[in-house]
């Protein structure tokens, strides 16, 4: 069981912006974890897309950027490009659970 | 540019054991500030995290698998291995191998992972 919360899915046009919000609790991201973010393309492993909650590395596109505020995360995706469906998880670490947990995962859906 | 690549078989019977190696190339494997990750994703599901290992040896479990769990290295070979005990049918899953960037602050995120492996528990 997951205890980083996402919306099951999110869908958008073309060219739109969409956010993913990721939801945790004071034993993770309310705690001062960093949050991370992965897309994971059908059929192929989870690749990182954003680390330390706003940081992009090297060769990921700036139309992906994340944020971070109190228990909560988000990342938000502009200028929606048929190649961004995906599913994206975030990651994070719970002391109480003594481990790295993940979100719940999102489907992105561009119409 | 660092790469993993996980082997193992692809068929376990219950209660049996899994185990799985990953190869790390293309960098050093002994370099200090990561740490070598497993982590499973059940068929159509999230990921799970299920422990690491500094390439001193030290390692680090899930709470909930550590009682069934393994990870150990081979530097010579930059490998590691995962070895998972008493398998069931619900640890049926791909399992990836990882690296994990160490933060003084605990926030360590995985990066780059294997392509992954289909492991299925069945008799």
């Amino acid at each position: 069981q997951s205890v980083l919360t996402q919306p099951p899915s999110v869908s958008g046009a073309p060219g739109q912006r969409v956010t993913i919000s990721c939801t945790g609790s004071s034993s993770n991201i309310g705690a001062g974890y960093d949050v991370h973010w992965y897309q994971q393309l059908p059929g192929t492993a989870p690749k990182l897309l954003i680390y330390g909650n706003s940081n992009r590395p090297s060769g990921v596109p700036d139309r992906f950027s994340g944020s971070k505020s109190g228990t909560s995360a988000s990342l938000a995706i502009s200028g929606l490009q048929a190649e961004d469906e995906a599913d994206y998880y975030c990651q994070s670490y719970d002391s109480s659970l003594s481990g790295y947990v993940f979100g719940t995962g999102t489907k992105v859906t561009v119409l | 540019q660092v790469q993993l690549q996980e082997s193992g078989p692809g068929l376990v019977k219950p209660s049996q054991t899994l185990s799985l190696t990953c190869t790390v190339s293309g960098g050093s494997f002994s370099s200090g500030g990561y740490y070598w990750s497993w982590i499973r994703q059940h068929p159509g599901k999230g990921l799970e995290w299920i422990g690491y290992i500094y390439y001193s040896g030290n390692t680090y479990y899930n709470p909930s698998l550590k009682s069934r769990v393994t990870i150990s290295v081979d530097t010579s070979k930059n490998q590691f291995s995962l070895k998972l005990s008493s398998v069931t049918a619900a640890d049926t899953a791909v399992y990836y191998c990882a690296r994990g960037t160490a933060t003084v602050t605990g926030s360590d995120w995985f990066d780059p992972w294997g392509q992954g492996t289909l492991v299925t528990v069945s008799s």
